[in-house]
């Protein structure tokens, strides 16, 4: 059971390149999550999915784009990295809005932009 | 405002002893969940406890109790029997189900565990 699946692990990007951090998870979720956490921090909300086909936008997402074409697969785009986007990126997907159902989470992408 | 506030940046406990980590949170949702994960030196999450709004008793889960005070909108985290495994992260979070079930995290509080 694989869970929810991200690559890379470490990434170090210079100023105004671009890279996507890939998430799968193969659990049937339907809702997905992308985070960051910064140093000493707890988690921010970037982007958010409840379905295939539907986004929307959390706490902080400039910088950032995401698509959900498949209900597995729920990928983050960074345009024009900047410093500031140094941080840890989690992936999270859940099954449903009630009960007790908490996130599953990826093992996190280390990223540092130079 | 906040909605999830964690006011203790470091906790050390003495192996064995219990530990009360603190946690109030911001809601005008009646129905919310909260939730305490664990963040190793290894970075991943992990999934602690779990309490909702409508439950009448404190959840348990082995060492982990949740003192959950709706009124004060407190959900402190209890470890029992603290082991040198705790040391670690601990985030409180807290699940609005009508904001496409986001969960709202904490700052965070570094447990330290003393042999």
């Amino acid at each position: 059971n694989a869970g929810v699946t991200q690559t890379p692990k470490f990434r170090i990007l210079k100023i105004g390149q671009s890279m996507t951090l890939q998430c799968t998870q193969d659990m049937n979720h339907n809702y997905m999550y992308w985070y960051r956490q910064d140093p000493g921090m707890g988690l921010k909300l970037i982007y958010y999915s409840v379905g295939a086909g539907i986004t929307d936008k959390g706490e902080v997402p400039n910088g950032y784009n995401v698509s959900r074409s498949t209900t597995e697969d729920f990928p983050l785009r960074l345009e024009l990295a900047a410093p500031s986007q140094t941080s840890v990126y989690f992936c999270a997907s859940s099954y449903s809005r009630q009960g007790t159902d908490g996130y599953t989470f990826g093992s996190g992408t280390r990223l540092t932009v130079v | 405002a906040q909605k999830i506030t964690q006011t203790q940046p470091g906790m050390f406990v003495q192996e064995k002893e219990a530990v009360t980590l603190d946690c109030t949170y911001d809601t005008s949702d009646p129905s919310y969940g909260l939730f305490w994960y664990k963040q190793p030196s290894s970075g991943e999450m992990i999934f602690l406890i779990y309490q909702g709004s409508y439950d009448q008793q404190n959840a348990t889960e082995g060492r982990y109790s949740l003192n959950f005070q709706k009124a004060r909108k407190s959900a402190n985290l209890v470890i029992s029997a603290s082991q040198l495994g705790d040391s670690a992260m601990y985030f409180c979070a807290m699940r609005e189900p009508e904001r496409g079930n986001q969960f709202y995290f904490g700052t965070g509080t570094s447990l330290t565990v003393i042999p």
